[in-house]
């Protein structure tokens, strides 16, 4: 089945450094990849996303690449805030399995000053 | 859009009573999820609905939970009895069509403390 591999928090990072969570998939077909990410005592919300080979999503100073060759939508940020700490949680949806999103893990990003 | 609305924010129990819990999808959507979060296993989405009817419930832990989705704009999820192991953070969220590419909106979500 679907599956959606993360890495293991905490991350921790000063302020104005550079940023990579990694997220792998497994499944079959044609997915489309999303990263959430959920601030504290929220919900999870899209941060963006990518429904095809080479898309690049992108939002807030994020990025992720869609890379079918490596079955990988790393998410990066070139200079994070404290703002952006957050549980990061990546997730792909895929038509065969109907309307459910597969979601990783959650990676916890602590940025301090 | 004020978003999908759940209530309430946070719920204290006592063991053995009924809870109840309350969503109000986004207008127009017509998939609904409910998830649950803890610590130990992280996201877990327990029932979802596809235009009102429960379209797979293998997510449910056990019959003390329940979900009813009565029309479009309103579920619950029920809890009888409650547990302590129910304690977690419980999240409704909607989907607009089924389709591979379009996200799902999360509520704030419930807070449960099951004592």
């Amino acid at each position: 089945g679907d599956s959606v591999t993360q890495m293991e928090g905490p991350v921790t990072l000063s302020e104005e450094a550079f940023l990579t969570i990694n997220c792998t998939y497994t499944a079959t077909g044609y997915p489309s990849l999303f990263w959430y990410v959920q601030y504290p005592g929220e919900g999870l919300q899209l941060l963006l996303k990518a429904t095809k080979a080479d898309d690049k999503g992108s939002n807030k100073g994020f990025e992720a690449t869609y890379r079918k060759e490596t079955t990988s939508f790393h998410l990066e940020k070139g200079s994070v805030q404290v703002s952006d700490s957050a549980v990061y949680f990546c997730a792909l949806g895929n038509t065969g399995t109907a309307s459910k999103l597969t979601f990783g893990t959650g990676t916890r990003l602590q940025v301090t000053l | 859009d004020a978003g999908v609305i759940q209530s309430p924010r946070h719920e204290v129990t006592e063991m053995g009573q009924e809870v109840t819990l309350r969503c109000k999808p986004i207008s127009g959507h017509d998939y609904l999820f409910w998830y649950r979060q803890t610590m130990m296993r992280g996201l877990e989405l327990l029932i979802y609905f596809n235009n009102n009817v429960p379209i797979d419930d293998s997510g449910m832990p056990e019959d003390r939970f329940s979900a009813k989705m009565p029309n479009a704009s309103f579920s619950t999820l029920k809890i009888q009895p409650s547990e302590p192991r129910d304690s977690a953070v419980y999240f409704c969220a909607s989907r607009l069509g089924g389709r591979d590419n379009s996200p799902l909106h999360f509520g704030n979500g419930t807070r449960l403390t099951v004592t």
